[in-house]
């Protein structure tokens, strides 16, 4: 079955430094996302893309953050300055065209990127 | 404003139980409901999909959402071990553009004791 893969799985870096994490999306699929999630709290959504630009983003989602297709078949969000507050599980997920009723829009989650800025 | 409650637990049920876990939503542009599991420091695995009110049944999993009363539930027959595992509900709207993040409530804990 196919799925949404992540690299790293795990992402030790110093506050300052700039990181970028990795998906490979389910290959026919056409949206993509990233989302996080800090230990304990609740997963929450960052930003959307589709037809290589940005379609949503969230509050959490500010300059500091960017997201790239820089191929077929690669998905990455680069966090420029890290900070330590942005220690959390990265999860990557994809899904194909929506239509209304239809459940061919359900969003599939990667194992996630556990990024730990020290 | 966008926001999904779930109750944390844990839930400790034992074997063979029926479970019911539940969320309750603010926002009456949600649409699309989901459930998903998530074990310990691994992603969210979709398990059920439901759009509008009523029932949708999977195997020993039956989601109901109530769109009057901004209900979402999830029902586990014949609970297992294996069944152990936060459930994290989701929403979403419709914009039209399909790219709508999902809201997800913070997830219960359930326990399924041998």
């Amino acid at each position: 079955e196919p799925e949404v893969t992540q690299t790293p799985s795990h992402q030790v870096t110093q506050m300052g430094q700039e990181v970028i994490l990795r998906c490979v999306p389910i290959s026919n699929h056409l949206y993509f996302y990233w989302y996080r999630q800090i230990l304990g709290q609740k997963v929450e959504f960052l930003v959307s893309f589709y037809n290589n630009e940005i379609s949503e983003k969230s509050e959490i989602f500010d300059d500091q953050f960017s997201v790239e297709r820089p191929d077929g078949s690669n998905f990455t969000l680069k966090i420029r300055s890290t900070k330590l507050e942005d220690s959390a599980m990265y999860f990557c997920a994809s899904s194909d065209i929506p239509m209304a009723s239809r459940s061919t829009d359900t969003q599939y989650f990667g194992p996630g990127t556990r990024l730990t800025v020290l | 404003q966008k926001e999904v409650e779930q109750d944390p637990g844990p839930l400790s049920v034992p074997e063979g139980a029926i479970v019911s876990l539940n969320c309750t939503y603010s926002n009456s542009a949600f649409q699309y409901f989901m459930w998903y599991r998530q074990y310990s420091r691994k992603g969210p695995e979709l398990l059920m999909y439901t759009y509008s009110s009523g029932n949708k049944e999977d195997g020993r999993f039956t989601a109901q959402v109530d769109k009057s009363s901004k209900y979402i539930s999830l029902f586990i027959r014949d609970s297992q071990p294996s069944d152990s595992a936060t459930y994290l509900c989701a929403t979403r709207g419709y914009s039209g553009g399909g790219a709508d993040g999902l809201t997800f409530g913070k997830g219960t804990h359930l326990i399924i004791q041998p």
